[in-house]
């Protein structure tokens, strides 16, 4: 089946880690986006990429660092520069083209600092 | 800068009832809006996408409208179910080769 994968479901960070999260969609999309949800803010972009090896910040990029070295992937870098990194990570990808599709998301990166 | 407002950010109905979700939006030139369904610590699911050309689209119970002149969107849910409990999104893509920029949703709860 065609979708967004995204791994792992819960991630735990200690102080002063950095952590990288995962993901991968098979749906041959050119874009692929980073967003963070907290509770009653909605979502707010991070990063996103229009095509491999380009990559552009979004609202909140401090703290965070992307790669995009293939197109079914865009892993995310959660960097001890982050202060507050508790909260949930959704990845999305849409096609580009004349007109853009539906945008997919995937099923979310729980991360906590313990 | 776009925003994009929901309203109400809460709503609870008894089984059956036809109800419309709101979504306004500041700046009318967007390329598309897109209607997102949220369940408790999962991801989004798309409902449904209007293009800017559009006026609304429709899948099974539900209908989205767009208005872009008064920046509204409306997702229309008939005959609701408790099944249908969960949080909507409403989200924008000022213009192509942008990212979506979203409202707070709201949080619907349809009672049995």
């Amino acid at each position: 089946d065609g979708g967004i994968t995204q791994s792992p479901k819960y991630l735990f960070r200690k102080e002063g880690q950095n952590v990288t999260l995962s993901c991968e969609q098979n749906l041959n999309h050119d874009a692929m986006y980073w967003y963070r949800q907290d509770p009653g803010q909605g979502l707010r972009l991070i990063y996103y990429s229009q095509i491999v090896n380009d990559f552009q910040k979004g609202d909140i990029a401090e703290g965070y660092s992307v790669s995009r070295e293939k197109k079914e992937s865009f892993p995310l870098t959660v960097t001890s520069a982050q202060k507050n990194p508790t909260a949930f990570y959704l990845c999305a990808s849409t096609s580009r083209g004349p007109r853009y599709t539906e945008a997919f998301f995937g099923q979310g990166t729980r991360l906590t600092v313990v | 800068k776009q925003e994009v407002t929901q309203i109400p950010a809460a709503l609870s109905v008894p089984e059956g009832e036809n109800l419309v979700l709101n979504c306004s939006f500041t700046d009318s030139a967007i390329y598309n809006l897109q209607w997102f369904r949220q369940d408790p610590g999962k991801g989004l699911t798309s409902l449904l996408l209007i293009q800017s050309s559009q006026r609304e689209q429709t899948s099974g119970r539900l209908n989205a409208s767009l208005d872009k002149s008064s920046g509204r969107s409306t997702l229309y849910i008939a005959a609701s179910q408790p099944g249908d409990s969960a949080t909507y999104l409403c989200a924008v893509r000022p213009q192509a080769g942008t990212a979506l920029i979203f409202g707070k949703g709201t949080t619907l709860s349809v009672s049995s």
